[in-house]
């Protein structure tokens, strides 16, 4: 089965910095690999995705990047606020399954005013 | 409506109890969900239905039972639970592969009901 691995598990920065977020996956038949961030007693929620068809995508303040001869897929957070601090998972599924994501462990993100 | 209802928000309840968590959702979603949460840990998967069918179960103890009524409610059934079993209960829904053309991938959960097993 699929495999994901998230890096790092913490991650504090400063407001205004950059923050990244890492995950690889192992299995070649993922092709969707959506980034949800889950704040605080509230439910995770879908930030950004991509396609196994693109290499990048940005949404604002955020990208996310995708190595697939690597298996590996970023989230780029620039400009960082206080209300970027959360708890962020990566996934990967294939796009029409997307019941069977296998999540990464999370990072938890702190962004110091 | 881009929401997934669920209640309770919190339920406490003893071991010997039944109970049952709901969720709704009126997006047109054929995929729903149910999913369990420690504290910092991502969501682990339990049950998936698809068209009303119960397509997924992840070797999930038969003290929690899932059921759907119809295409836009799920519930789940609680009996005997365990202390180990308090969790965050989350809800989700998704497009189904049955609709490739506008099958975007992506979840949508709901609030979760946060459950205390005493």
């Amino acid at each position: 089965g699929e495999n994901v691995e998230q890096h790092p598990s913490t991650l504090s920065v400063q407001e205004g910095d950059s923050a990244v977020i890492k995950c690889t996956y192992s299995d070649s038949a993922s092709n969707y690999f959506p980034w949800y961030k889950q704040e605080l007693g509230k439910r995770p929620q879908l930030i950004i995705d991509i396609r196994s068809n693109v290499g990048e995508k940005k949404d604002q303040r955020i990208a996310v990047t995708l190595n697939k001869t690597a298996k590996h897929f970023s989230l780029h957070i620039t400009e960082t606020q206080p209300e970027d601090s959360a708890v962020y998972f990566c996934a990967a599924s294939i796009r029409t399954n997307a019941g069977k994501s296998t999540f990464g462990d999370g990072t938890t993100l702190t962004v110091k005013p | 409506d881009t929401e997934v209802t669920q209640t309770p928000k919190h339920l406490v309840m003893g071991m010997t109890n039944k109970k049952s968590l709901k969720c709704e959702q009126h997006m047109g979603h054929r995929a729903m969900y149910w999913y369990k949460q420690k504290a910092k840990k991502p969501p682990e998967l339990m049950f998936v239905y698809s068209y009303e069918k119960l397509s997924i179960n992840e070797s999930v103890p038969s003290r929690f039972s899932p059921e759907c009524p119809n295409s836009s409610l799920l519930n789940l059934h609680l009996h005997a639970l365990q202390p180990e079993d308090s969790a965050l209960y989350l809800c989700a829904s998704s497009q189904d592969r049955g609709e490739l053309a506008r099958n975007t991938g992506e979840l949508f959960f709901g609030e979760g009901s946060r459950l205390t097993v005493l």
